[in-house]
């Protein structure tokens, strides 16, 4: 079955400075590729998604990147802010079966 | 917007007793159901996926047995966590899936199991 790794365990970046968590996956029949943040105490909220069909996708201060030959995909955070600091989740997904397995979470700490 | 109601928030409950939680969805169509266990380390593990009209499939170690699943309709899932003993302590997610083959999942808050 698929296993999805997170690289970073804990990041800890200066308020306003770029973070990056890396995921890598291993079933190349992969296709979809979201990420959620849970903060604390709290559930998972989605963030953003990529699918298999493209490498790159933004969304304001949120950039997804894909390679898909080294079955890696990435979150770029840009102009980090206290209220990111979070614990975030990448996730890989197989469409044929719909199961979406989780990495083991990068916390990111955002320090004023 | 899509909203997914999960409750308990929390239980607390003696070991070899059972806990039920429910999921519901409110203003989409939650045609599959996946069921999560977050550890108290964090990690994930997806117990089963439950899709109306198919087969519950459980992930290996989770059985219906010990963790039967119902899902009658497309607003509705329920999960009983039966026998529950320490290991089985965690943060139970329900993440409701929009549509078929789109991998979006909204998350319910989570249901606490705590095992005394």
């Amino acid at each position: 079955g698929e296993k999805v790794e997170q690289h970073e365990s804990t990041l800890s970046v200066r308020e306003g400075d770029s973070a990056v968590i890396n995921c890598t996956y291993t079933d190349t029949a992969s296709s979809y590729f979201p990420w959620y943040k849970q903060e604390a105490g709290k559930s998972l909220h989605f963030v953003i998604d990529i699918r298999s069909n493209v490498d790159r996708k933004q969304s304001q201060r949120l950039t997804v990147l894909l390679d898909k030959k080294a079955k890696r995909f990435s979150l770029h955070i840009t102009a980090t802010q206290p209220e990111d600091s979070a614990i975030y989740f990448c996730a890989a997904l197989r469409n044929s079966n719909n199961r979406i397995f989780f990495g083991d979470g990068t916390q990111l700490v955002v320090k004023p | 917007g899509a909203l997914v109601y999960q409750y308990p928030r929390r239980t607390i409950c003696k070991s070899g007793t059972s806990m039920r939680m429910e999921c519901q969805a409110v203003g989409f169509q939650a045609t599959s159901v996946a069921w999560y266990r977050q550890s108290p380390q964090k990690t994930f593990e997806l117990i089963a996926l439950s899709t109306v009209n198919s087969a519950i499939k459980y992930e290996q170690n989770f059985t219906q047995e010990k963790f039967p699943i119902s899902h009658p309709n497309l607003s509705f899932s329920s999960m009983t966590v039966l026998n529950a003993y320490l290991e089985d302590r965690g943060l139970y997610l329900c993440g409701a899936l929009l549509g078929t083959n789109t991998g979006q999942l909204y998350f319910g808050e989570g249901s606490k199991l705590t095992v005394l």
